[in-house]
């Protein structure tokens, strides 16, 4: 069975800062990856997804991610964190080899503070 | 263009009761998927309706049930409700039940007392 593990639960940087989460996903076959962003009371919002190609994919609000497959990695990245940027950030996979269903499996989710 | 929708917001229940919840796809969209998200964690796949019927299905046990309508709206429905049930309750909605471009709802958030 799938499985997504985000090993931090809270980090706090500072409004200017570089921002990466950590994600590591157990998958056996072509996994898709994803990246969401839930600010509170409000649903998810997709930052960007990665399906095959190039393996450094680029999001929306100034994010990317970086598939590594040798370590079964997909961190996400952000050069300079706005204060905006304050949410809980979901890492998740799907999979890539069947066609008959588009199933998401989460990680527990990483809360992200930014300091003035 | 609206989006996918959810009704209602919130609502409150006891222990024992049976409650309905639903949702409304983004328009154009014919796959709808419901995703439990308790309190600090990440949402858990329930199932998802294409063509009115589930196609896949989550973890979950029986006392949750769904419908798909023939205007891609759906309902959750969920019975002899529990205290671990509380939680919110994502719908997402795509074209095609393949697809994983899938736009998610801001969800209805459940107590159970």
């Amino acid at each position: 069975a799938q499985s997504v593990t985000q090993p931090d639960i809270h980090i706090t940087v500072s409004e200017g800062a570089s921002l990466e989460l950590r994600c590591n996903y157990s998958y056996g076959a072509t996994p898709y990856l994803f990246w969401y962003v839930q600010s509170p009371g409000q649903g998810l919002q997709l930052l960007l997804k990665y399906f095959s190609g190039d393996t450094l994919v680029q999001g929306i609000k100034g994010f990317e991610a970086e598939f590594k497959r040798s370590q079964s990695s997909f961190n996400l990245r952000k050069p300079s964190v706005h204060w905006s940027d304050a949410a809980e950030y979901f890492c998740a996979v799907g999979d890539g080899s069947n066609n008959a269903g588009n199933m998401l499996t989460f990680g527990g989710g990483t809360r992200l503070m930014v300091k003035p | 263009d609206a989006g996918v929708t959810q009704s209602p917001t919130h609502l409150i229940k006891t222990r024992g009761q049976q409650v309905t919840l639903r949702c409304s796809p983004k328009s154009g969209h014919d796959t709808v998927s419901w995703y439990q998200q308790a309190l600090g964690q990440g949402p858990q796949f329930i199932f998802q309706y294409y063509e009115e019927e589930e196609r896949q299905r989550g973890n979950f046990p029986d006392r949750f049930s769904g419908h798909q309508f023939p205007n891609y709206s759906s309902e959750l429905n969920v019975n002899a409700l529990l205290l671990g049930d509380s939680a919110l309750y994502l719908c997402a909605s795509s074209l095609g039940e393949g697809s994983y471009e899938q736009y998610f709802g801001p969800g209805t958030r459940l107590t159970v007392t």
